[in-house]
């Protein structure tokens, strides 16, 4: 069935370091590709999208690039800040059956100064 | 700005109550979802609805159930909560149509059973 694999957490990370966090994902179709952020105590906010392959999805100094020849879509920051601590959700939807959203287990990354 | 209000941020409930579990959002969006978020398992869909009065079973609906009587209300029901509903419950809606996949989520409502 469909589904999405990412990278078990926690990451720690020093402010101003790379990060990446790796995403795959298995779906029959052509998916529609999301990650998004849970903040301490707040739900799910979108942080960025990509609906077709090569698209690249950027918000706040994040990017993601839809990856279908490896069925990938890995986040990445350039500088990582200790504001961006939080839990990052890869989904993918398939498009049609209601836009129902699959998720990732989920990621934590906690930024120290 | 989209809003999703849920109704309690915290519950503390007995086994064997009926618990309800209110989503209220203001965009006048067509698709509502409850999830479940439990540790290393990450959010599971429980049900859906594309219109008022329409629901379809999640991954997980076993133990639960909703209701949709108006297009801005979705509500979740545990007819008699177990210890094992214990969890987190997000809610989300969403614009159908191509290009709109967005779910807007709600704070969550941290259920525990005793």
């Amino acid at each position: 069935g469909d589904s999405v694999t990412q990278m078990e957490g926690p990451v720690t990370l020093s402010e101003e370091a790379f990060l990446t966090i790796n995403c795959t994902y298995t779906a029959t179709g052509y998916p529609s590709l999301f990650w998004y952020v849970q903040y301490p105590g707040e739900g799910l906010q979108l942080l960025l999208k990509a609906t077709k392959a090569d698209d690249k999805g950027s918000n706040k100094g994040f990017e993601a690039t839809y990856r279908k020849e490896t069925t990938s879509f890995h986040l990445e920051k350039g500088s990582v800040q200790v504001s961006d601590s939080a839990v990052y959700f890869c989904a993918l939807t398939l498009s049609g059956g209601y836009n129902k959203l699959i998720f990732g287990a989920g990621t934590r990354l906690a930024v120290h100064p | 700005d989209v809003k999703v209000t849920q109704s309690s941020r915290y519950l503390v409930k007995r086994t064997g109550e009926k618990v309800f579990l209110e989503c209220v959002q203001d965009m006048d969006h067509e698709n509502m979802f409850w999830y479940r978020q439990d540790p290393g398992l990450g959010l599971r869909l429980i049900y859906f609805s594309y219109d008022v009065k329409m629901k379809e079973k999640g991954d997980i609906p076993e133990g639960y159930s909703v209701s949709r009587e108006k297009k801005e209300r979705f509500s979740l029901i545990l007819e008699s909560a177990s210890t094992n509903q214990t969890s987190m419950y997000l809610c989300a809606s969403m614009w159908s149509g191509r290009g709109r996949e967005t779910q807007y989520f709600g704070p969550g409502t941290r259920l525990l059973v005793l």
